[in-house]
Formats: C-alpha cells, sequence, structure tokens
C-alpha cells in the first residue's frame, strides 16, 4: 500500500504559482512530511520538510492542514528551470526502508 | 568531501557479466542508501545502511544484487549475472544519521545499460 499519492503530471504556464497537492491519509503521529525535486539525468536534491501547519523556504512553501492526510506544496512564480519531478514522502525520524517510498512523483513541465 | 560522488557514470554490460558500483558519500555520514530509476519511473529504494551495516536487505530485487560497505565510507552494489532488466540509473545517497528528517544528498547516478 502506498504511503502517499501525487498526480503524475501537471502542466503550467511560466510566472504562475504551482501548487501540487499529495495524499498520506495513513500518516502516522510521528511521521513528518519531506519533499524532494529531480531535474533530468540528476539525482533528487531535497525541497522542504514539515510537520504541521506551513513551512517556508526561499524555493517553496509547505501547507499542511491540521489532519495531516494531506500537504501541498507551492512554488511561487516559476520559471523554465522548474520543471522537473517533485517527490513527497513521509515517514518518521527512525529511519528504515519504509520511510524511504519515493513513488513516481509529479512531473511538473513549466511552459514558456 | 564535496558531495556524493558515483562511479562510474556510465557503464555498459553484456547479458549475463558482473559489475560493480561505486557510492563515495558524504564525508562523516552514517547513512547511506542505493536506489534503483528504470527510464521515465520513480525511485525504487534497493537498500539502506546505517555505518557498515544494512539492516533491512529485503529491497533488493534479487539474489544476484548485492551490496557492502567499509570503514563507514565507500560502498559498491554488485549485480552478478546481469539481465537487461538490470537496466537503469542507480543513485546512491547519503544522510548524516538514519533519521527521516535528514536530508538525503544525492549522487549523479551510475546509468547502467545492459546488453
Amino acid at each position: 500500500l502506498a504511503k502517499t499519492t501525487q498526480p503524475i503530471s501537471m502542466d503550467s504556464y511560466e510566472g504562475q504559482e504551482v501548487n501540487i497537492t499529495c495524499s498520506h491519509n495513513n500518516i502516522a503521529t510521528n511521521d513528518y512530511i519531506t519533499w524532494y525535486q529531480q531535474f533530468p539525468s540528476q539525482g533528487p536534491r531535497f525541497i522542504i520538510q514539515g510537520y504541521k501547519t506551513k513551512v517556508t523556504n526561499e524555493v517553496a512553501s509547505l501547507f499542511i492542514p491540521a489532519d495531516r492526510k494531506s500537504s501541498t506544496l507551492s512554488l511561487p512564480r516559476v520559471s523554465l528551470s522548474d520543471t522537473a519531478v517533485y517527490y513527497c514522502l513521509v515517514g518518521d525520524k527512525r529511519g528504515g526502508a519504509n520511510n524511504l517510498f519515493f513513488g513516481t512523483g509529479t512531473r511538473l513541465t513549466v511552459i514558456p | 568531501g564535496a558531495g556524493v560522488s558515483q562511479s562510474p557514470s556510465n557503464k555498459v554490460t553484456e547479458k549475463g557479466k558482473d559489475v560493480e558500483l561505486r557510492c563515495d558519500p558524504i564525508s562523516g555520514h552514517t547513512a547511506l542508501y542505493w536506489y534503483r530509476q528504470r527510464l521515465g519511473q520513480g525511485l525504487e529504494f534497493l537498500i539502506y545502511f546505517q555505518g557498515n551495516s544494512a539492516p533491512d536487505k529485503s529491497g533488493l530485487p534479487s539474489d544476484r544484487f548485492s551490496a557492502e560497505r567499509t570503514g563507514e565510507s565507500v560502498s559498491t552494489l554488485t549485480i552478478q549475472r546481469t539481465q537487461q532488466e538490470d537496466s537503469a540509473v542507480y543513485l546512491c545517497a547519503s544522510s548524516a544519521r538514519l533519521d527521516f528528517t535528514d536530508t538525503q544528498y544525492f549522487g549523479p547516478g551510475t546509468r547502467l545499460t545492459v546488453l
């Protein structure tokens, strides 16, 4: 049973805000939510992590509702260079294989 | 080191041959991870190390796959008797601790092609 569910793909025009939602209905009390970004021919790289409410950094914002059964990665004013695959992961601090489910991610294509 | 490095960057081999893929993690990182990514697909977790120990090998696709880590540093992923379905990019990552909240830093991957 997949720990997370994301849309397979999304398209957006340059300059728009993009919101990618991830469902994690079975998230556990101790689980955190982490998003990674993968450009073509590169390994993934960390974008943002959160536990509840809202987290913002220089790259993105992460919105987590009170029930934590979903989360939304928000990319402000996307550019062509934001074209990538975005992965949502959930897991607790203990580590271990069950925390390492990347899935297929969401392929974001930014259109000029 | 500056980041996670992997070698070779590309490997072409014939079906039935053995291959060895190398990962050099960031110095001091306790945890090391191997993933496989087939063309156009997501990441498939293979195995992780805490120090030199791999507590869970259930993610390895078959008994042709093995991995080891020495000196809490370099790791090698070995695939014996390669098959065409082994063709993929093999990615290695490391993190400071075996803790989900610690960022995983990925290498550039090794692209394996089995003819």
